[in-house]
């Protein structure tokens, strides 16, 4: 059974950083492109950032981009999110994604990112 | 690159059936999009990957009642014998060489 554990998530002051982890159990996490979706409180779902199974190749949605890094280390079965210069509109629940034949097939249970002074 | 327009929410009864729509932008009528599900206080569940022929896989454990079926930008997701855990938000996802993006969500709630 895939499984997928969030951490990481907690409360940052605007312009602080944070680093999402997620790891994965039950499959082959080095074959499979991962991403990053988050909700906003009342929200529907945003697509964040993806990644190559290898690493190489990364992709963020226009909102993050130069301010989030996604990264993985396919040892350590784990995918990061480095997300930097914060703002009040990034508080959400941050899920990681399993992708299967390029849909998300298994998502974490999220972890809560509240930005706030 | 494409979106996807859902309506906001749709309503059935217990025991019916009910046709959620999930439509791409003039151009992306070949796109596959995927369907996930959302109950209340939870994670977002996979569904199905659809096809623009109609084509459907559905993930592990996605009950019967649940199909899929496409006519030109349309994708829809259909719940037979609607149950009172099926009142979730629902939501189509779809993707492209460097960007992944979501519809808007229907609210489906069970009368």
């Amino acid at each position: 059974e895939v499984q997928l554990l969030e951490s990481g998530g907690g409360l940052v002051q605007p312009g602080g950083s944070l680093r999402l982890s997620c790891v994965g159990s039950g499959f082959t996490f080095r074959s499979y492109g991962m991403s990053w979706v988050r909700q906003a409180p009342g929200k529907g779902l945003e697509w964040v950032s993806a990644i190559g199974s290898g690493g190489s190749s990364t992709y963020y949605a226009d909102s993050v981009k130069g301010r989030f890094t996604i990264s993985r280390d396919n040892s350590k079965n784990t995918l990061y999110l480095q997300m930097n210069s914060l703002r009040a509109e990034d508080t959400a629940i941050y899920y990681c994604a399993q992708l299967v034949a390029s849909a998300s097939d298994s998502w974490g249970q999220g972890t809560l990112v509240t930005v706030s002074s | 690159q494409p979106v996807l327009t859902q309506s906001s929410s749709a309503s059935a009864s217990p025991g019916s059936s009910v046709k959620l729509t999930c439509t791409l932008t003039s151009g992306h009528n070949t796109y596959i999009i995927a369907w996930h599900q959302q109950q209340p206080g939870k994670a977002p569940r996979y569904l199905m990957k659809l096809e623009g022929s109609g084509s459907y896989n559905k993930g592990s454990g996605v009950p019967d009642r649940f199909s899929g079926s496409s006519s030109g930008a349309d994708r829809y997701l259909t719940i037979s014998n609607l149950q009172s855990e099926d009142e979730a938000d629902y939501y189509c996802e779809t993707w492209d060489s460097n960007t992944r993006l979501f519809g808007g969500g229907t609210k489906l709630t069970v009368l």
